[in-house]
């Protein structure tokens, strides 16, 4: 994998449904995978920064864990509500350990009540 | 503590001007990157500033350009605009920029090129 990818494109679930996302990033030269969450007219808002194979974070219903060997993170959210709705973004930082971010094209969630 | 500012918020130019576009990082932070997002995909990194010296570049012309100033806060301009230079522009800043920072982002600046 030379980008960094995500799936699916879309998402809509009912309130209530669990649902994940999946991010795939070059598995060589790996420094950190970030996280983002971006409701619409707002800045986008970090989640995670991942750095260690094996790792899973956790914030509220959401978290996230990390394979570095093989180059991917999923994003869980448990029981999703309306105020989950955004897009999620994933991003791997390249260029010899500086924060130059390449980001997928995010997952796009809708949570209908 | 004030978040990334940027200004303006919306910018409306004809092919051929120029533009720039400002952002104030969080205090005490020296690193300031620049990401361009077009509708449909995630955002496209430009620039990344640190202690006013460039420490990287994107896949961009030569008509993007950026600096930092003494006081942390940077510039982005854009000579000879295209139609496709139309986009949203975001300003991200971090401690030192380096991979494992969480980086903060702005509200970005929504320019239209006409």
């Amino acid at each position: 994998i030379l980008n960094v990818e995500q799936s699916p494109q879309s998402l809509h679930v009912q309130e209530g449904d669990s649902t994940n996302f999946t991010c795939s990033f070059p598995s060589s030269n790996f420094y950190a995978l970030h996280w983002y969450r971006w409701e619409t007219a707002k800045s986008p808002k970090a989640l995670f920064v991942m750095t260690l194979n094996g790792d899973e974070k956790k914030k509220g219903r959401i978290s996230a864990t990390l394979n570095t060997k093989e180059g991917y993170s999923y994003l869980y959210i448990k029981g999703s509500q309306p105020e989950d709705s955004a897009t999620y973004l994933c991003a791997s930082p390249r260029a010899g350990g500086y924060n130059k971010l390449i980001f997928g094209a995010g997952t796009r969630l809708a949570v209908h009540p | 503590d004030a978040g990334v500012t940027q200004s303006p918020t919306h910018l409306i130019k004809t092919r051929g001007q120029q533009v720039t576009l400002r952002c104030s990082p969080i205090s005490g932070h020296k690193s300031v990157s620049w990401y361009q997002q077009v509708l449909g995909q995630g955002p496209q990194f430009i620039f990344q500033y640190y202690e006013k010296e460039e420490r990287g570049r994107g896949n961009f012309p030569d008509r993007f350009s950026a600096r930092q100033f003494p006081n942390y806060s940077s510039e982005l301009n854009v000579n000879a605009l295209l139609l496709g230079d139309s986009a949203l522009y975001l300003c991200a800043s971090s401690l030192k920029g380096t991979a494992q920072e969480t980086q903060y982002f702005g509200p970005g600046t929504r320019l239209l090129v006409l």
